[in-house]
């Protein structure tokens, strides 16, 4: 079955400079969510989109922007990046339509380390 | 407010161990919904199960099994005759019914031959 599919996974930025990170949810799914994750910490939630609206907004920094596409893909634009940047980020996809509340389901993240 | 509480930072077992990891929730909803996640040292997040908050039957899949307890607001989560593939960070998390997920802080497990 098809996943979610994040690029890069891995990315070297400097401080100061700009990175987009992209997600392709799982077809036909409605939900898209963007989480970052520090070192040895829990996903923090920083914006979702349903409906390629923005549907919630979490702590996520001014310097950080998203938006979903027509085709439902999304982008992470993160701009004058700083070394606290550096973690994980994940993109995550479900389906809210029912109001099931079906589970999220995680791209394998992409690794941001900025130098 | 809604919150998850693993307590367990980091718990080492023998291989062939079983292993409880605990998750405690807190919320004011009575509709909601509960999942586990595993996080290898891989780094993605792998989706275990996910339970409504009106469905308290426990489940169990292979080794794995999962203890939902409403009147302790507890959704333990039991690994039986681990094994060293099993070592892993493993996240609980409440959903409510606005499509909000809070995660707890992880358990570590790690798995030792």
């Amino acid at each position: 079955a098809a996943g979610v599919i994040q690029s890069p996974r891995h990315l070297i930025k400097e401080k100061r400079e700009t990175a987009t990170l992209k997600c392709y949810p799982i077809p036909r799914h409605d939900t898209v969510y963007w989480y970052q994750q520090g070192p040895g910490q829990d996903p923090q939630f920083l914006i979702s989109f349903y409906e390629k609206m923005q549907s919630d907004k979490g702590s996520i920094p001014d310097r950080f922007s998203a938006q979903q596409f027509s085709d439902y893909h999304s982008e992470l634009n993160m701009s004058s990046l700083e070394l606290g940047d550096s973690a994980l980020y994940f993109c995550a996809s479900s389906f809210s339509g029912s109001g099931s509340n079906s589970p999220l389901h995680f791209g394998n993240g992409t690794r941001l380390t900025v130098t | 407010a809604q919150k998850v509480t693993q307590a367990q930072t980091e718990i080492s077992v023998v291989e062939k161990e079983d292993v409880t990891l605990d998750c405690v929730y807190e919320t004011r909803d009575t509709t909601y919904y509960l999942f586990w996640y595993k996080q290898p040292p891989s780094g993605e997040l792998v989706f275990l199960i996910r339970r409504n908050s009106f469905d308290e039957q426990n489940e169990i899949s292979g080794r794995y099994s999962w203890n939902f307890q409403k009147s302790t607001s507890s959704f333990n989560f039991t690994i039986t005759a681990s094994q060293v593939v099993d070592s892993a960070v493993y996240f609980c998390a409440l959903g409510d019914n606005f499509n909000k997920f809070y995660f707890g802080s992880g358990t570590k497990l790690n798995v030792k031959p």
